[in-house]
């Protein structure tokens, strides 16, 4: 059964601080991890998608990292503003169509 | 702008009722999914469609069915609503390309059964 685990489940970060978390996942039949922003009464979004080992994506203040070899993302977010709460989600995409999700982190800044 | 669209954002069902979530996307993707979302556990996949009239049962298709009439819309039904589906229920229009798949959300049902 593949399992794909984020932590930590929930975390709350002060306001201009920098913060990060992780997406684990399976190493083997490898084809892409996904991060999605899911704001509360929004549906989720895609943030980013990495196919490589090694990849880093950025959008503005929001980062992630890949290392397919040891099965981990990271995901950063430089000096963390409101409008940053949502929960992160991360899906696997194995060798077939589908994804398999995290549970997500719900972040909360407080300001 | 892709669009997937939820008929409902809330509902609050009886328990023994039929009731019918239904989704809608403007993308013309093949590939649709219903999965539902509860605490701690990461989205679970109820069932998905590669075509019309074509259905698949995901992990947890269990009291669920649904109806792919036409391309663009995806229906999940609960035959006979019961407490334990109470959940946050997400269709997704899913695009594949290259090898890997991208999923657009709709905005979610909160689905409330009393």
């Amino acid at each position: 059964i593949l399992n794909v685990e984020q932590s930590p489940q929930s975390l709350h970060v002060q306001e201009g601080d920098s913060t990060n978390f992780t997406c684990s996942f399976p190493s083997s039949n490898f084809y892409a991890l996904h991060w999605y922003r899911w704001e509360t009464a929004k549906s989720p979004e895609a943030l980013f998608v990495m196919t490589l080992n090694g990849d880093e994506k950025k959008k503005g203040r929001i980062s992630a990292t890949l290392n397919t070899k040891e099965g981990y993302s990271y995901l950063y977010i430089k000096g963390s503003q409101p409008e940053d709460s949502a929960t992160y989600l991360c899906a696997f995409g194995g060798s077939n169509y589908q994804l398999i999700w995290g549970a997500g982190t719900k972040l909360i800044i407080k300001p | 702008d892709v669009k997937v669209t939820q008929s409902s954002r809330y509902l609050v069902k009886r328990t023994g009722e039929k009731v019918f979530l239904e989704c809608v996307q403007d993308m013309d993707h093949e590939n649709m999914f219903w999965y539902r979302q509860d605490p701690g556990l990461g989205l679970r996949l109820i069932y998905f469609s590669y075509d019309v009239k074509m259905k698949e049962k995901g992990d947890i298709p269990e009291g669920y069915s649904v109806s792919r009439e036409k391309k663009e819309r995806f229906s999940l039904i609960l035959e006979s609503a019961s407490t334990n589906q109470t959940s946050m229920y997400l269709c997704a229009s899913i695009l594949e390309s290259g090898g890997w798949t991208e999923a657009f959300f709709g905005q979610g049902t909160r689905l409330t059964v009393v």
